[in-house]
């Protein structure tokens, strides 16, 4: 469902376990879509991206996967890291527009537990 | 290679003044976006330029907050008169081109405003 405000999803794991991060979208024409980090007092970083013309991308130890059909997106990330600790935000662009406007998701706090 | 820089790093005003904010993108990039973050929530982009045109300020409040980019390198971003609701985090960011040719966004450290 739909979080507001300082109620984020929550994700905790423990140091080396692998963690998946949810993101479900609702712009049927987005065709770009995107991971940022954001750790504590910084801007955010981009992760990896992915585009409608494909499902999964694999990047160092993080995984996209994208079902257009559903409009689900998710982050794999392998043998996670106590620096994996941060807000991850899924990003969509418009769609169908020249300069592709990005819309960021409310987030989900990963922790990750030494 | 020099990251996007922004400041103040942090700003506290009282409601009805005016403050503005600095951001240099990294350089040859062509956009620079301005963005602004509310506590527990994503970035909501207020500004996007392209070189020194803007591209698109459909949820910029015009009302209060004005930028721009007239040399089509730096930017500033004023808000007058500022608002209670205006505290956040105004996050700039910059890519080489723009996100429909699949350019990344680099985002700088922001600047904290807090209006009491």
């Amino acid at each position: 469902g739909e979080s507001v405000g300082l109620h984020l999803p929550t994700l905790s794991v423990q140091e080396g376990d692998n963690s998946i991060i949810n993101c479900a979208y609702s712009n049927s024409a987005s065709d770009y879509f995107i991971w940022y980090k954001q750790e504590s007092g910084k801007g955010p970083q981009f992760i990896i991206d992915i585009r409608s013309n494909m499902d999964k991308r694999q990047g160092q130890r993080v995984t996209v996967l994208l079902n257009k059909t559903v409009k689900h997106l998710s982050l794999q990330i392998a043998a996670t890291q106590p620096g994996d600790s941060a807000v991850y935000f899924c990003v969509t662009n418009a769609g169908g527009t020249s300069y592709g406007k990005l819309t960021f998701g409310q987030g989900t706090i990963l922790t990750v537990h030494p | 290679e020099a990251g996007v820089a922004q400041s103040p790093r942090y700003k506290i005003i009282e409601k009805r003044q005016s403050v503005a904010f600095w951001c240099n993108p990294i350089s040859g990039h062509a956009t620079l976006y301005w963005y602004q973050q509310i506590l527990g929530q994503g970035p909501k982009l207020l500004i996007q330029f392209q070189n020194n045109g803007v591209v698109d300020d459909s949820q910029l409040p015009k009302d209060r907050f004005s930028a721009e980019r007239l040399k089509g390198v730096d930017s500033t971003l004023k808000i007058q008169p500022a608002k209670l609701e205006d505290s956040a985090v105004y996050l700039c960011a910059s890519s080489f081109r723009g996100v429909a040719q699949g350019d990344t966004q680099y985002f700088g450290p922001g600047t904290r405003l807090t209006v009491l």
